[in-house]
C-alpha cells in the first residue's frame, strides 16, 4: 500500500516554543491530507484537513493561529504547533487519501509524532 | 457522517475467532464501512472495507447484513500481536471525494496466551 511518512517521530520542546512537524506522502500525490490529534487511551480526533494550495479547514474548536498548517505540494503538508504549551503534549498523526490508486475510502496513516511539551 | 457504537474493549485467546460488531444506524445509502487497526504509539493501520454482504482478504472478513445498519469484522484465529484497538468507520464514496474521517472509540483487543 501507499506510505506516509512523519518527521519526527518524537520531539520535547520547551513552553513557549513553536515547533514543525512534517507529512509526507512518499510513492503519491495527496491533494488531500488531515491532522488528527490522540491523547493516551483515546480516539484520534480530527484537527483539520490540509488542502493543497489552499487555506486548511478547522474542526470546531481548533485554534486555526496555534495549528498552523501548510500544504505547499502534492506530497507535503506541515503542522506547526506555536508557543507550545504542556497541554499541547499529544500524539500527531496526519493521514493522505491515495485519490487515484486507492481502494475505496482507504486513507493512509503516518505513524504519529510524539510532542512533550516541558 | 454515520455515528458508529462499538464495545469498548474485548477479551480473547490465542487461536479464537474474534468478531467484533458494529452499529451504524444512520449509515446513508452512499457510504462504505471501513475497519482499521491501531498498535500503541502508531498510526491507524487499513484492515479491511466493505459495502454490502461479505467481504475477505488475507486479515479478515467483514459481514454486513442487508440493512447494513451494522457490521462484524471477524479476525480468525488471533495471535497475541492481534492486540490493538479497531476502529469501525463509516464514510461517503470513495472516488475522488475528499471526505474526511471521524473516528469513533473503538474496540479495545486484548488477546491473552
Amino acid at each position: 500500500g501507499a506510505v506516509v511518512s512523519q518527521h519526527p517521530s518524537r520531539v520535547i520542546c520547551k513552553s513557549g516554543t513553536s515547533v514543525k512537524i512534517e507529512c509526507r506522502s512518499l510513492d503519491f500525490q495527496a491533494t488531500t491530507m488531515f491532522w488528527y490529534r490522540q491523547f493516551p487511551k483515546q480516539s484520534l480526533m480530527l484537527m483539520a484537513t490540509s488542502n493543497e494550495g489552499s487555506k486548511a479547514t478547522y474542526e470546531q474548536g481548533v485554534e486555526k493561529d496555534k495549528f498552523l498548517i501548510n500544504h505547499a505540494s502534492l506530497t507535503l503538508s506541515t503542522l506547526t504547533v506555536t508557543s507550545a504549551h504542556p497541554e499541547d503534549s499529544s500524539f500527531y498523526i496526519c493521514s493522505a487519501r491515495d485519490e487515484y490508486g486507492g481502494v475505496g475510502n482507504e486513507q493512509f496513516f503516518g505513524p504519529g509524532t510524539r510532542l512533550t511539551v516541558l | 457522517l454515520a455515528k458508529t457504537t462499538q464495545p469498548i474493549s474485548m477479551d480473547s485467546y490465542e487461536g479464537q475467532e474474534v468478531n467484533i460488531t458494529c452499529s451504524h444506524n444512520n449509515i446513508a445509502t452512499n457510504d462504505y464501512i471501513t475497519w482499521y487497526q491501531q498498535f500503541p504509539s502508531q498510526g491507524p493501520r487499513f484492515i479491511i472495507q466493505g459495502y454490502k454482504t461479505k467481504v475477505t482478504n488475507e486479515v479478515a472478513s467483514l459481514f454486513i447484513p442487508a440493512d447494513r445498519k451494522s457490521s462484524t469484522l471477524s479476525l480468525p484465529r488471533v495471535s497475541l500481536s492481534d492486540t490493538a484497538v479497531y476502529y469501525c468507520l463509516v464514510g461517503d464514496p470513495p472516488w475522488g471525494s475528499a471526505s474526511k474521517i471521524i473516528f469513533g472509540s473503538g474496540t479495545r483487543l486484548s488477546i491473552r496466551p
